[in-house]
């Protein structure tokens, strides 16, 4: 079945960088489109950024646009979250997800289990 | 300070029908775009719960459904399940902001 699962997470201090990486089994990777979501500690979901099949759309949330670059790796199954620049406020748990992109909205469907970043001053 | 208002907690008894609003704007719910709904249970990561105008994935029961009116949509949960306790998030577009947002979730408690 489809399976995100992402790895990277842990604690960095302010001004720091962190790598987050998710693989994906289960489904067509090189054919969808992929995305980052955040959930900081006890608060809502954000779209942070997500990536066509071939890199040819890309987009960033104003919160971490010029700081966070996403990539993905087609022969590997694999999508990446190059992160620098941290600030407190991006503590958040990561998730990972495909992108349904169908209809007027897109849609995230599988998320993976998520991985948490803790960002210290 | 989310785009989409949902009330924080909703509560009801088992077999009860509980529903929880999400009200947008004229540049997401207002504007036509797809609502979609996401169920999290404590401690794991979100599912899709509801899509488009009223689809659910294979496996999730016929009693949430999800409905549109306006600027606002709703996520019905009828025959409330002990299982059903968990938090609601809904998400459009917003043409104004120029990406997916989403509601600030609802904690749905069964009594």
């Amino acid at each position: 079945q489809v399976h995100l699962v992402e790895s990277g997470g842990g604690l960095v201090k302010s001004g720091g960088s962190l790598r987050l990486s998710c693989a994906a089994s289960g489904f067509i990777f090189s054919g969808s489109y992929m995305g980052w979501l955040r959930q900081a500690p006890g608060k809502g979901l954000e779209c942070i950024s997500y990536i066509g099949v071939s890199d040819d759309t890309i987009y960033y949330a104003d919160a971490v646009k010029g700081r966070f670059t996403i990539s993905r790796d087609n022969a590997k199954s694999s999508l990446s979250l190059q992160m620098s620049s941290l600030r407190v406020e991006d503590t958040a748990i990561y998730y990972c997800a495909r992108v349904i992109v169908a209809g007027s909205a897109n849609r995230f469907d599988p998320w993976g289990q998520g991985t948490l970043v803790t960002v210290s001053s | 300070q989310s785009a989409l208002t949902q009330p924080p907690s909703v509560s009801g008894a088992p077999g009860q029908r509980v529903t929880i609003s999400c009200t947008g704007s004229s540049s997401n719910i207002g504007a036509g775009y797809d609502v979609h709904w996401y169920q999290q249970l404590p401690g794991t990561a979100p599912k899709l719960l509801i899509y488009d105008k009223n689809y659910r994935p294979s496996g999730v029961p016929d009693r949430f459904s999800a409905s549109k009116s306006g600027a606002s949509a709703s996520l019905a949960i009828t025959g409330l399940q002990p299982e059903d306790e968990a938090e609601y998030f809904c998400q459009s577009y917003d043409s104004s902001l120029i990406g997916e947002v989403f509601g600030g979730g609802t904690k749905v408690t069964v009594l």
